[in-house]
């Protein structure tokens, strides 16, 4: 069965300062990754996927995510945090090619940004 | 494309009572599902569906009933609501394209059951 963890439940930065939340997933085969976003009282917006090819992609608001193989890690990266990036983070599996779309999400990583 | 809606927003319901949470897209996508969401609990998924007429249920099915019977509504009903299904409730879609699999989420339904 696929599994998520996501270590952080609450992490606080300043703003302009950089930015990780880890990701580690478990699965047989090589998954596909999500990152999506969610703002207070709102939906969930998706960051970035990974699927296959470059390891490092490159989602919206200037996020970007590495998949590790060896690690079992898709971390979440910014360079430069802004105050409206404060909201909760969640990590997503789910199984590769067709016939499933099922997602296993993690619990999530409150990110709070100090002005 | 209005996307995914779902009504209500809000909703408060008594031990006991039953209700029905709508979800509609507009985007033809075949895939439809329902997550709840509790705190420090992520999204756990509920049922889904892979077009009209197919459903099948997830991690936390209990006390939830689906149904599909055209591709753009995915109605959830709480039979009998009880404090446990205090939670918010997310609809969410995809397009059964492997190369896409990316979800669409609807904003939420809040339900308070007291």
């Amino acid at each position: 069965a696929q599994s998520v963890t996501q270590p952080d439940i609450h992490i606080t930065v300043s703003e302009g300062a950089s930015l990780e939340l880890r990701c580690n997933y478990s699965y047989g085969a090589t998954p596909y990754l999500f990152w999506y976003v969610q703002s207070p009282g709102q939906g969930l917006q998706l960051l970035l996927k990974y699927f296959s090819g470059d390891t490092l992609v490159q989602g919206i608001k200037g996020f970007e995510a590495e998949f590790k193989r060896s690690q079992s890690s898709f971390n979440l990266r910014k360079p430069s945090v802004h105050w409206s990036d404060a909201a909760e983070y969640f990590c997503a599996v789910g199984p590769s090619g067709a016939g499933s779309y099922q997602l296993t999400f993690g619990k999530g990583t409150k990110l709070s940004v100090i002005p | 494309n209005a996307g995914v809606t779902q009504t209500p927003k809000f909703q408060v319901l008594k031990t006991g009572q039953s209700m029905t949470l709508q979800c509609a897209q507009d985007m033809n996508h075949e895939y439809m599902s329902w997550y709840r969401q509790d705190p420090g609990m992520g999204l756990r998924l509920i049922h889904y569906s892979v077009g009209a007429g197919i459903t099948d249920q997830g991690e936390v099915p209990n006390g939830y009933n689906v149904s599909r019977s055209t591709t753009e509504d995915f109605p959830l009903r709480l039979l009998s609501a009880a404090p446990s299904q205090t939670s918010v409730y997310f609809c969410a879609s995809t397009p059964l394209d492997p190369g896409i699999h990316e979800q669409y989420f609807g904003p939420g339904t809040r339900l308070t059951v007291t």
